[in-house]
C-alpha cells in the first residue's frame, strides 16, 4: 500500500518560498511506472496540478505553465521522497496543497494515491 | 476558472441515478482516453473513483461508471446512497504543454 506523507510549515510570509515535502512509503521516487506530483486547491482556482518529477532512465520535470518560472519540484532519492518549492508568493498561493502518486505504467493515467494535504497560508 | 466545466451542483434521491458531466475541448478530453474523477467529502482528500474514461479501482463500488463522447466525459452514479453526498471532480491530460487539467467540481446531493 502506498502511503505519502506530507510535511512542511503551514504558514509562509509573502514575497518568501513555500517548501513543503512529501515521504514516500510503498514506492520508490524513482519508480520507472510512477510519477510523483504537487496539486493544489483553493475555492477560488479549485483544484490545480502544478507540477511533477519523474524518472525513466533519467530525471524529468514538469511544470504548470501558470506557476512555471517559480516552481521547482525536486526529488530527494536517499529519503525516497520529493519536494515542492514555489518562490515569490502571495496571498493568491494560499490553498491546500496535496502531493499525489501518478500511476498506471510508464504512462501515467491517474492520480491514485495522494497526501493528506497541507494548508499553506501566505500572510504576513 | 477552471480548464473543464462542470454543473456546479446535482442531487438525487436514494435508489435513484444521477450523471455528472465534464466538458473540456479538442485539446483535452476529446483528444485522450485519459479523464480521471475523484470523490471528495467535506475535509477529506480527493479519492479516485474512475481512470481512463470508464475503469474502476479495486475496492471503489460498480455503481460508479464512467463514459465519453466528443469532448465531455461523464460519471453516472447508480442506486445513489447517502455516502454518495461529496463533491465530485473530472480531470483530463491536455498534452505536454498543460499536461494535467481540473474541471471545478459537483457537489452532489442526496435528499
Amino acid at each position: 500500500q502506498v502511503q505519502l506523507q506530507q510535511s512542511g510549515p503551514g504558514l509562509v510570509k509573502p514575497s518568501q518560498t513555500l517548501s513543503l515535502t512529501c515521504a514516500i512509503s510503498g514506492d520508490s521516487v524513482s519508480s520507472n511506472s510512477a510519477a510523483w506530483n504537487w496539486i493544489r486547491q483553493s475555492p477560488s482556482r479549485g483544484l490545480e496540478w502544478l507540477g511533477r518529477t519523474y524518472y525513466r532512465s533519467k530525471w524529468y520535470s514538469n511544470y504548470a505553465v501558470s506557476v512555471k518560472s517559480r516552481i521547482s519540484v525536486n526529488p530527494d532519492t536517499s529519503k525516497n521522497q520529493f519536494s515542492l518549492q514555489l518562490n515569490s508568493v502571495t496571498p493568491e498561493d494560499t490553498a491546500v496543497y496535496y502531493c499525489a502518486r501518478a500511476g498506471g505504467g510508464t504512462m501515467v493515467t491517474m492520480f491514485d494515491y495522494w497526501g493528506q494535504g497541507t494548508l499553506v497560508t501566505v500572510s504576513s | 476558472q477552471s480548464a473543464l466545466t462542470q454543473p456546479a451542483s446535482v442531487s438525487g434521491s436514494p435508489g435513484q441515478s444521477i450523471t455528472i458531466s465534464c466538458t473540456g475541448t479538442s485539446s483535452d478530453v476529446g483528444s485522450y482516453n485519459l479523464v480521471s474523477w475523484y470523490q471528495q467529502h467535506p475535509g477529506k482528500v480527493p479519492k479516485l473513483i474512475i481512470y481512463e474514461g470508464s475503469k474502476r479501482p479495486s475496492g471503489v463500488s460498480n455503481r460508479f461508471s464512467g463514459s465519453k463522447s466528443g469532448n465531455t466525459a461523464s460519471l453516472t452514479i447508480s442506486g445513489l446512497q447517502a455516502e454518495d453526498e461529496a463533491d465530485y471532480y473530472c480531470c483530463s491530460y491536455a498534452g505536454t504543454t498543460t499536461f494535467w487539467v481540473f474541471g471545478g467540481g459537483t457537489k452532489l446531493t442526496v435528499l
